[in-house]
């Protein structure tokens, strides 16, 4: 069974720019949630989508979006990228949403903004 | 909002020797749950703890969950250079919303 698949896994944008990410997340999961990671902050929850649906979202300005499609894939937006948007991206599914459910962890998507 | 804090921030261990992390949160917890990352990669996930008082054992690791839940640790009985990594801690984001909240983590690192 494949696991959570992020891409692109390494991207370098210029400040101002806007990036899309993607993840597949395992087969028949239907929530998928993202997380940004930085040596400073730490993992940070930035949103969960679940039947498409955005249900939470975490402490981060809207330049930050993202949307789920039918087939649970799932895409994150920032819109005019700052530098100290530069992190790793993590997605993460899990069967369904709500607590107790144990969610799988993409490799990520590294963000360098220069 | 709810804060996870976690400590030490590193640990230093002889190979063989033992090694704990400690988790507390401001608030009380649903559940907690633990993740291993190693360097380079990504988190994945241990255990979930629901029960107050609760310990769980997977080989040489044991996880606790305080009684009031609101703390846990995790300690690795004679660590072994494959422990290397990350050790979060996560609990629930609060307020009936999905998403977790993480610890800052411990970094354990093993000299052979």
């Amino acid at each position: 069974k494949a696991g959570v698949t992020q891409t692109p896994r390494y991207l370098i944008k210029t400040r101002g720019q806007q990036v899309t990410l993607s993840c597949s997340p395992i087969s028949g999961h239907r929530s998928v949630s993202w997380y940004q990671q930085t040596p400073g902050q730490g993992l940070q929850f930035l949103f969960e989508y679940f039947s498409e649906t955005q249900r939470n979202k975490g402490n981060f300005p809207g330049r930050f979006s993202g949307r789920q499609f039918s087939n649970s894939r799932s895409e994150m937006n920032v819109s005019t990228l700052e530098l100290g948007d530069s992190a790793l991206y993590l997605c993460a599914s899990s069967l369904s949403h709500g607590l107790g459910n144990t969610i799988y962890f993409g490799e990520g998507s590294w963000l360098t903004v220069v | 909002g709810q804060q996870v804090m976690q400590i030490p921030q590193y640990q230093h261990v002889q190979e063989g020797e033992d090694f704990t992390t400690y988790c507390n949160s401001s608030t009380t917890l649903s559940n907690i749950q633990w993740y291993k990352q190693r360097p380079g990669g990504h988190p994945v996930f241990l255990i979930q703890l629901v029960k107050s008082g609760e310990v769980k054992k997977q080989k040489r690791l044991t996880f606790q969950f305080g009684e009031a839940k609101k703390n846990s640790s995790l300690h690795i009985t004679a660590t072994q250079t494959t422990d290397v990594g990350t050790y979060f801690c996560a609990g629930p984001a609060g307020g009936g919303a999905d998403g977790l909240t993480f610890g800052k983590g411990t970094h354990l690192i093993i000299q052979p």
